[in-house]
């Protein structure tokens, strides 16, 4: 089973500064990496799939980049409402399996 | 707009079966993989299960085989049975749309979420 572990845990930073998340996989992965944003007693709103798109209606200041087993979400001039929680996920083909990372916690400094 | 709803008991005694239904209204059922996902209280997001129309199922091996996902396409629903509960598996479930049967773009729409507490 590939592992995702995220860093930091917390990232502490001002509206406009720019946020940089990390989740680095056990073990190569496919381009099936994206990642998540939630926040309290909401689902999880999907951003960046295939690693680097962007979903529908995502803003352009969220940005996913990396391959193998690094991947980023950049969050270039954090917004009040970007304060969340963040997941990476990743899907494994064989055998097809969906695993998360823990968690950033994004919170306002 | 696709929009998923969910719905089931919510309050269970250890050994009990966990029982969630979700239904997909708008959109296509038939072209996707749909999931369910946990998280406990103040805790990270596990992936339980999802199957598709046909109603071809994968799942989480670390549930050891408690899960039973199942598709009933003349309503749009899928659903998930969890036997044996624990307070372990006390936690929010979701319901979630996964990638298209031939690639996987995110899961890109989620249900409300349902809360599950186990208790004796």
């Amino acid at each position: 089973e590939i592992v995702l572990t995220q860093s930091p845990a917390t990232l502490s930073l001002s509206p406009g500064e720019r946020a940089t998340l990390s989740c680095r996989a056990s073990q190569s992965v496919s381009s099936y990496l994206a990642w998540y944003q939630q926040k309290p007693g909401q689902a999880p709103r999907l951003l960046i799939y295939d690693a680097s798109n962007r979903a529908t209606g995502i803003p352009a200041r969220f940005s996913g980049s990396g391959s193998g087993t690094d991947f980023t979400l950049t969050i270039s001039s954090l917004e009040p409402e970007d304060f969340a929680v963040y997941y990476c996920q990743q899907r494994s083909n064989w055998p097809r399996l969906y695993t998360f990372g823990q968690g950033t916690k994004l919170e306002i400094k | 707009q696709v929009q998923l709803q969910q719905w089931g008991a919510g309050l269970l005694k250890p050994s009990e079966t966990l029982s969630l239904t979700c239904a997909v209204y708008g959109g296509s059922f038939s072209d996707y993989y749909w999931s369910w996902i946990r998280q406990p209280p103040g805790k990270g997001l596990e992936w339980i299960g999802e199957i598709n129309h046909s109603g071809s199922t994968n799942d989480n091996p670390s549930l050891k085989s408690r899960v039973t996902i199942a598709v009933d396409t003349s309503k749009n629903q899928f659903s998930l049975k969890l036997s044996s509960v624990t307070a372990a598996d006390t936690a929010v479930y979701f319901c979630a749309r996964g990638g298209v049967l031939s690639h996987y773009y995110g899961m890109d729409v989620w249900g409300q979420g349902t809360t599950v507490t186990v208790s004796s």
